[in-house]
């Protein structure tokens, strides 16, 4: 995704927290969504901002700033089973989601 | 509720052959995607629909054709297969349009030689 800026790799520890950012273009925006994909497999919907702030869900948690077009998320208490790629998704225009090149995050015990 | 159903999960075509790749969702859904994912490049939408009878471009649509003859039912089809279509493709699913969470399917490995 062009418009959509998100870290390539991460690396954390079984236990700890991790954050991942997402900085997107904001004119046409309709909200952001956080997807995970486990490798060989399809993404799953993690999460869906459109009001700033924090939503919280579990172990998982998205932030999003509309004026600063940013946007996080943060996983909490890492588990093994959370090494995948995270992909952000900004919602545009009519019928447009622009996925981002995703953030693959390695788990490491 | 078996969701999104793709098939078929591989494939491999030789440069020049058509193929058909079928997605089904039991959701009831009016919006389908058909998206493409590349190394280093992300989910690119390919083709979509909004309703049964309907599709659209996305934003990689060339050398592609699809059809929507019933609400569940959303094909994609290659009529001249080439290298560059090499891909991961994924088909998905949402209830209406930009605010609604995908629900994709498992994804066809496609080769083409």
């Amino acid at each position: 995704g062009q418009n959509i800026d998100q870290p390539t790799e991460m690396t954390a520890t079984e236990g700890a927290i991790v954050q991942i950012n997402c900085t997107y273009q904001t004119s046409g925006f309709n909200g952001l969504f956080w997807y995970q994909q486990h490798a060989g497999e399809a993404p799953t919907f993690l999460s869906y901002n459109v009001l700033d702030g924090l939503e919280e869900k579990g172990r998982f948690s998205s932030f999003l700033s509309r004026s600063k077009g940013y946007s996080y998320l943060l996983l909490k208490e890492l588990q093994m089973k959370d090494s995948a790629s995270y992909l952000c998704a900004e919602g545009g225009g009519y019928q447009k989601v622009t996925f981002g090149t995703g953030t693959k995050l390695q788990v490491i015990p | 509720n078996a969701g999104v159903t793709q098939t078929p999960k591989f494939r491999v075509l030789k440069t020049g052959q058509s193929m058909t790749l079928l997605c089904a969702q039991d959701m009831n859904h009016e919006y389908m995607y058909w998206y493409r994912q590349d190394p280093g490049m992300g989910l690119r939408l390919i083709h979509y629909s909004v309703g049964e009878g309907t599709t659209a471009k996305g934003e990689v649509p060339d050398g592609y054709n699809v059809s929507r003859l019933k609400k569940q039912n959303f094909l994609l089809g290659l009529e001249s297969a080439a290298p560059s279509q090499t891909s991961v493709y994924f088909c998905a699913s949402s209830l209406a349009g930009h605010n609604e969470k995908l629900f994709f399917g498992s994804g066809t490995q496609l080769s083409v030689l």
